[in-house]
C-alpha cells in the first residue's frame, strides 16, 4: 500500500543552524505534500505545503523542496530557534476524493541552546 | 474564527465499553477527518466525513465508526474498547474534501484504555 518515509526520527541542532528533514514517498499519484508542527499538547499544525507542479517553496526559514522523479521532499528550516523544537511530519496525498492522506512518523527536532 | 475543538480533552475507560468523541469544525468547514496516533503507529486515518457522507476509510476494525452532521459536527464512536485502543484521537476540518486541501487540526482527545 502507499508509504511514506521520513528520516531522521530524531534531530538536535545547535540554534542559528539549519535543520532538514527528508520524506519519501511511494504511491505516484500523489501530488500534495503538506508538512506539520505537533509541540507538545497540541495537535498538528500545518505549517507549509508544495504541491506537484512546483518544486521549490519558501516561506520566512522554512522551505520545502520537492523531487516528483525521485519522489522524495524535504523540509529546510534555517537559523533554527528554540520554539522550533517539536515534532515535525511530512505526509502526502492525492487530488481524488477517494485520495488518503499519509503521514510519515515523525521527526523530533531539538534545538540546543 | 474559532479552531476546531474537541471533547472531551481526556477519557479513561475500561476494556469492553463504548466510548463517543466530538468534534466541532472550524465554522464554515465541511469536511472532518479522524486520525488515531499512538507512539508506535504515527498518524493513521480513520475517517473523513463531508457534507454528512463518509468520504474514505482508514484500515480499522468496524469497531471504530463515525457520523457527521448537517452542522458539520462529527462524532466517532469505538465499542468493546481494546487496551490497545489507548491513544491521542485527532479530529481536523477543511473547507473542502481532504485531498489536496489544508487541514486544521484540534487538540485531541487523550483516551486511555484500562
Amino acid at each position: 500500500g502507499e508509504n511514506v518515509e521520513q528520516h531522521p526520527s530524531t534531530l538536535s541542532v545547535q540554534e542559528g543552524d539549519s535543520a532538514v528533514i527528508k520524506c519519501t514517498y511511494s504511491d505516484s499519484a500523489s501530488n500534495y505534500f503538506p508538512w506539520y508542527k505537533q509541540e507538545l499538547g497540541k495537535g498538528p499544525q500545518l505549517i507549509i505545503d508544495i504541491r506537484s507542479n512546483v518544486g521549490e517553496k519558501k516561506d520566512q526559514r522554512i522551505a520545502v523542496t520537492l523531487n516528483k522523479t525521485a519522489k522524495h521532499f524535504s523540509l529546510h528550516i534555517t537559523e533554527t530557534q528554540p520554539e522550533d523544537s517539536a515534532v515535525y511530519f511530512c505526509a502526502a496525498s492525492g487530488y481524488s476524493s477517494a485520495s488518503k492522506i499519509i503521514f510519515g512518523s515523525g521527526t523530533r527536532l531539538s534545538i540546543r541552546p | 474564527k474559532a479552531g476546531v475543538t474537541q471533547t472531551p480533552r481526556y477519557l479513561i475507560k475500561t476494556r469492553g465499553q463504548q466510548v463517543t468523541l466530538s468534534c466541532s469544525p472550524i465554522s464554515g468547514h465541511r469536511s472532518v477527518s479522524w486520525y488515531q496516533q499512538t507512539p508506535g503507529q504515527g498518524l493513521q486515518f480513520l475517517f473523513e466525513y463531508f457534507s454528512e457522507t463518509q468520504r474514505n476509510k482508514g484500515n480499522f476494525p468496524g469497531r471504530f465508526s463515525g457520523r457527521q452532521f448537517s452542522n458539520s459536527r462529527s462524532e466517532m464512536n469505538v465499542s468493546t474498547l481494546e487496551l490497545g485502543d489507548s491513544a491521542l484521537y485527532l479530529c481536523a476540518s477543511s473547507l473542502r474534501e481532504t485531498s489536496y486541501n489544508e487541514q486544521f487540526f484540534g487538540p485531541g482527545t487523550r483516551l486511555t484504555v484500562l
